[in-house]
C-alpha cells in the first residue's frame, strides 16, 4: 500500500520569508501523480500543486514551486514571499488506483498534514 | 456552478441514531468520493462512485452506506450512528481523465456522535 509521509507536524515563517514543507511517499509504481493541498480554517480543501511522475521538471504556480526527487520518493513545497493568507495546513497526497471496479478511477492517499504559521 | 455542495455544515447525533450525509455537484462529473478527517489525520476514503449505478468501497467503509442513483447526487449514509464516527466528511467530485484529472471537494460536514 502506498504511504504519504509528512514529518513536520508544524512550521513557522516570517511574511515575506521562503519556507518549505517535507513530503515522503512510498510506492512501487511508476507512473503516478502528487499534490499538495491547502486547508484554512474554513476547512476547504484547496489545490495548491500538482505533480506529474513522468515529468523530471519541477511543477510550480506562482509563489509556490515543488522539489520532486523521483529516486528519494520526496516531493516538497517551496512557499516563497510568504503571505499572512498562506497560514493554513498543507497536506501532501499521492493518487492511487483503485482498481475494484472496472474503469474505476483513483483515490487520493493523504498525509497527515503540516501547520504553517505565518507571523508578521 | 455551485460545484460540489454538502448539507448539513454540522450536525449532532447520539449513538444508534442514523442519518443521511447529503453530496451534489453540477459539473457533470462521473466519479465522486467521500472521505472522512480526523483530527491529526489526513483525509482518508469511505467509498466513491465511478459513475451512476456503480459504488465502491474505499480505505474505512465500515458503517457507512453509498448509492448513485443519478450523476449529480451521492449520499452519505450512517446507519446507526457511533462515538468513533465524529468527523469531518468531505465529498469529492473529479472531471477529466488522467493526466487532465481535477478533483474538487466540498465545503465539509462536521459530525459529532454523542
Amino acid at each position: 500500500a502506498q504511504t504519504v509521509t509528512q514529518s513536520q507536524p508544524e512550521m513557522s515563517v516570517q511574511e515575506a520569508e521562503t519556507v518549505t514543507l517535507s513530503c515522503t511517499y512510498d510506492t512501487s509504481e511508476s507512473d503516478y501523480y502528487l499534490f499538495w493541498y491547502k486547508q484554512p480554517p474554513s476547512r476547504q480543501m484547496i489545490l495548491v500543486i500538482r505533480q506529474e511522475a513522468y515529468k523530471q521538471q519541477n511543477a510550480t504556480e506562482n509563489r509556490f514551486s515543488v522539489n520532486f526527487q523521483k529516486a528519494a520518493k520526496s516531493f516538497s513545497l517551496k512557499i516563497s514571499d510568504s503571505q499572512l493568507g498562506d497560514a493554513a495546513m498543507y497536506f501532501c497526497a499521492y493518487r492511487t488506483r483503485l482498481g475494484r471496479v472496472s474503469n474505476s478511477g483513483y483515490a487520493l492517499n493523504f498525509g497527515k498534514g503540516t501547520s504553517l504559521l505565518v507571523t508578521p | 456552478n455551485a460545484g460540489v455542495t454538502q448539507t448539513p455544515k454540522f450536525q449532532v447525533l447520539k449513538t444508534g441514531q442514523s442519518m443521511t450525509l447529503q453530496c451534489a455537484q453540477d459539473m457533470n462529473h462521473e466519479y465522486m468520493s467521500w472521505y472522512r478527517q480526523d483530527p491529526g489525520m489526513g483525509l482518508r476514503l469511505i467509498h466513491y462512485s465511478v459513475g451512476a449505478g456503480i459504488t465502491d468501497q474505499g480505505e474505512v467503509p465500515n458503517g457507512y452506506n453509498v448509492s448513485r442513483s443519478t450523476t449529480e447526487d451521492f449520499p452519505l449514509r450512517l446507519l446507526s450512528a457511533a462515538p468513533s464516527q465524529t468527523s469531518v466528511y468531505f465529498c469529492a467530485s473529479r472531471t477529466g481523465q488522467g493526466r487532465q484529472e481535477t478533483q474538487y471537494f466540498g465545503p465539509g460536514t462536521r459530525l459529532l456522535v454523542l
